[in-house]
C-alpha cells in the first residue's frame, strides 16, 4: 500500500516547455487534488476532482490543466511553463470524508 | 483574499515548553478545522482536527482550542520536543461535498524546538 505517489520528484524546465505531473493513489479514494506550495503562502488549490472523469478549478488554476481518466490517477499539465510556476506541487486524495492524504511532492523549477 | 490568517510565521521554543499557533478566519462556510504537520521534504499530514460545535479537543500533547464567536482557533503543543520541529498549517474545510470538501490553508508556522 503506497498511498499517494507523485512522479517525478524533481524537474527543471525551460520557459515555454510543457510537462505532465502524475499522481497515483491506491486507496480507492474518490476525491483528488493538486496544490502548489510557495514560501509564506501555504498550499493553494490548483484543481480538484470529485470522481473519475470530473475535474474543477481551484483557487489558482491559470496555466494548468488536469485530467482524471482513471479513478486512481490525477494528472497535472503545464502547457507552456513560466518562471512563476516554479514551486513545489503536492497531490492529495481523500475518501468521502475529512482527511486528505498527501504525496511527497514534486519540486519544479522553470528557468 | 486571505480567508485564514495564521501567526506567528516562525516560532522557536525550548524543549519542554509550550508552543502556541493561532489562526483567524472570516468566512463561516466551513465545518471542519484541521491542523496539518509537514516535515522537510514530505507532504503535509493531518495532525488533529476539530468541529465548530466543540470548544476544545486534546490528543496527547496536542490541543486545539476553538472560539466560534471570535472566529479563531489555535494549536497548543505541550511539552514540546525536538521531534515536533516542523511546519504547521491550520486549514478550513468546506462543508459542501460538491467542492470535494476543499481545504483552505493558512500560510504556515515553522516551529523549531531547541534541545
Amino acid at each position: 500500500n503506497a498511498g499517494v505517489t507523485q512522479t517525478p520528484k524533481f524537474r527543471v524546465l525551460k520557459t515555454g516547455q510543457s510537462m505532465t505531473l502524475l499522481c497515483a493513489q491506491d486507496m480507492n479514494h474518490e476525491y483528488m487534488y493538486w496544490y502548489r506550495q510557495d514560501p509564506g503562502m501555504g498550499l493553494r488549490l490548483i484543481h480538484y476532482s470529485v470522481g473519475e472523469g470530473t475535474t474543477a478549478k481551484g483557487e489558482v488554476p491559470d496555466g494548468y490543466n488536469v485530467s482524471r481518466l482513471k479513478k486512481q490517477n490525477f494528472l497535472l499539465g503545464l502547457e507552456s511553463a513560466a518562471p512563476s510556476q516554479t514551486s513545489v506541487y503536492f497531490c492529495a486524495s481523500s475518501p468521502l470524508g475529512n482527511i486528505q492524504y498527501f504525496g511527497a511532492g514534486t519540486r519544479l523549477s522553470v528557468l | 483574499q486571505q480567508q485564514v490568517k495564521q501567526s506567528p510565521q516562525s516560532l522557536i521554543v525550548q524543549k519542554g515548553g509550550i508552543s502556541i499557533i493561532n489562526c483567524a478566519y472570516e468566512n463561516t462556510a466551513f465545518d471542519y478545522f484541521p491542523w496539518y504537520q509537514q516535515f522537510p521534504g514530505k507532504g503535509p499530514a493531518l495532525l488533529i482536527a476539530i468541529r465548530p460545535d466543540v470548544s476544545e479537543k486534546k490528543e496527547g500533547r496536542f490541543t486545539i482550542s476553538f472560539n466560534k464567536s471570535a472566529k479563531q482557533f489555535s494549536l497548543h503543543i505541550m511539552d514540546s520536543q525536538p521531534g515536533d520541529s516542523a511546519t504547521y498549517f491550520c486549514a478550513l474545510q468546506a462543508s459542501f461535498e460538491g467542492s470535494a470538501r476543499q481545504l483552505t490553508f493558512g500560510s504556515g508556522t515553522q516551529l523549531t524546538v531547541l534541545p
